[in-house]
């Protein structure tokens, strides 16, 4: 079956420490990865995707993710978190359904 | 450019009442997705449509419906409204269907509120 896991689903980490938020998925064919962001009383906005041009994905306000396929895993990195990070993040997988499924999300708590 | 916009904002309802949410989709945008997302269980998908035409459905029951019109704007209606209905609603379009590395746009959602 097709799915998306998200470990943890709050994580807490020190303003200046490493932020890093995992996704599993479960597919039997090649899946399109994302990530968004969902700040509070807000919709989601896209931090980044999985193009397959390469495995380590540059997005916005300093967030990456790494592809590992022998993982089936997409997870999300920042090397110094911010305040400003405080939010909620979703990883998105499509299935080549043409829908995006979301894991439970993971929601970001910064400590000064 | 305009985003997603959804209206209205926030929606409170009686059990059993009908709520009719609405939905503008970027322009040129021809999809439009729709996704509950309840307390602790993230986002579930809702609806798809697509030109006009409803394509996919998610496991929810007949009570939740909708339709597009010619404008590509969406129209999500839930009947005989359940308490568990409580939800943010989400909608989000595509400049095409949500192929490969497609990217969705959402809005900002209607709070949804049964009383």
């Amino acid at each position: 079956a097709q799915s998306v896991t998200q470990l943890g689903s709050h994580v807490s980490v020190s303003e200046g420490a490493l932020v890093l938020l995992r996704c599993n998925y479960s597919s039997s064919v090649p899946p399109y990865l994302f990530w968004y962001v969902q700040y509070p009383n807000q919709g989601l906005q896209l931090l980044l995707k999985y193009t397959s041009a390469a495995t380590l994905v540059k997005g916005i306000n300093g967030f990456e993710a790494e592809f590992k396929k022998s993982e089936t895993s997409f997870h999300l990195t920042k090397p110094s978190a911010h305040m400003s990070d405080a939010a909620e993040y979703f990883c998105a997988v499509n299935f080549g359904n043409e829908k995006l499924t979301f894991g439970t999300g993971t929601r970001l708590t910064i400590i000064p | 450019e305009a985003g997603v916009t959804q209206s209205p904002t926030h929606l409170i309802k009686t059990r059993g009442q009908q709520a009719t949410l609405r939905c503008s989709p970027i322009s040129g945008h021809t999809s439009v997705y729709w996704y509950q997302q309840a307390l602790g269980l993230g986002l579930q998908f809702l609806l798809w449509y697509d030109e006009g035409e409803e394509r996919n459905r998610g496991n929810f029951p007949p009570r939740f419906s909708g339709r597009q019109f010619p404008n590509y704007s969406s129209e999500l209606n839930v009947n005989a409204l359940e308490l568990e209905d409580s939800a943010l609603y989400l909608c989000a379009s595509s400049g095409d269907r949500l192929f490969m590395n497609t990217e969705a746009f959402f809005g900002q959602g209607t709070r949804l509120t049964v009383v």
